[in-house]
């Protein structure tokens, strides 16, 4: 349904600092899971995924958690940088079925 | 170059005027989405199909319309029934095989007036 004046959740951190970002998931047969990140005026870029056999998987300064258990993911970026600066979204893929859908974001704010 | 295109990046329509927009890709990708994004919002699932001639509603289908005549080519019609039509247009595509990454375009600004 409508969303209407629901503002994305923001984190702010020091560059170079760590940063997680946390997504709660909807659905529990959901089997596969994305984080993608999107800045200002453009499309989201993937980052990362998961699928949910697995509880930790890691990239190139990223790693995603997965909570199967309480529905939720977390995206680990270490040594945060200017350029890491975005909205971060989860997705979900429910299982079964090429349905994805998007969690709310976070804004990710990196400090000089 | 292979890709997912969307066009035009800007669109300006008058109210009450059904607008079409268009998402091409030469990924050889089965499955496409649409996705609307508000202001400082997330992305809200429009429709999807997973092969040529199908497609299911997604969470906000009302006041929009689909096609999928051809694998590569997926557009979107927004209609006069849609209450309030301006927002960010996101189109995607990926392989049949659910577990793997969905490719963005670039987006369309759609301003209605």
């Amino acid at each position: 349904g409508e969303s209407v004046g629901l503002h994305l959740p923001t984190l702010s951190v020091q560059e170079g600092d760590n940063s997680i970002i946390n997504c709660a998931y909807s659905n529990s047969a959901s089997d596969y899971f994305i984080w993608y990140k999107q800045e200002s005026g453009k499309g989201p870029q993937f980052i990362i995924d998961i699928r949910s056999n697995m509880d930790k998987r890691q990239g190139q300064r990223v790693t995603v958690l997965l909570n199967k258990t309480v529905k939720h993911l977390s995206l680990q970026i270490a040594a945060t940088q200017p350029g890491d600066s975005a909205v971060y979204f989860c997705a979900e893929n429910f299982e079964g079925a090429q349905k994805l859908v998007f969690g709310q974001g976070t804004r990710l704010t990196i400090n000089p | 170059d292979g890709g997912i295109t969307q066009s035009p990046k800007y669109l300006f329509r008058k109210e009450g005027q059904n607008v079409t927009l268009s998402c091409e890709q030469n990924l050889n990708h089965d499955a496409m989405y649409w996705y609307r994004q508000d202001p400082g919002q997330g992305l809200r699932l429009i429709y999807y199909s997973q092969i040529v001639n199908d497609f299911q509603k997604g969470d906000i289908a009302e006041g929009y319309s689909v096609s999928r005549e051809k694998k590569e080519s997926f557009p979107l019609t927004v209609t006069s029934a849609q209450k309030n039509p301006t927002a960010f247009y996101l189109c995607a595509s990926r392989l049949w095989a659910a577990n793997t990454e969905a490719f963005f375009g670039q987006g369309t600004r759609l301003t209605v007036v």
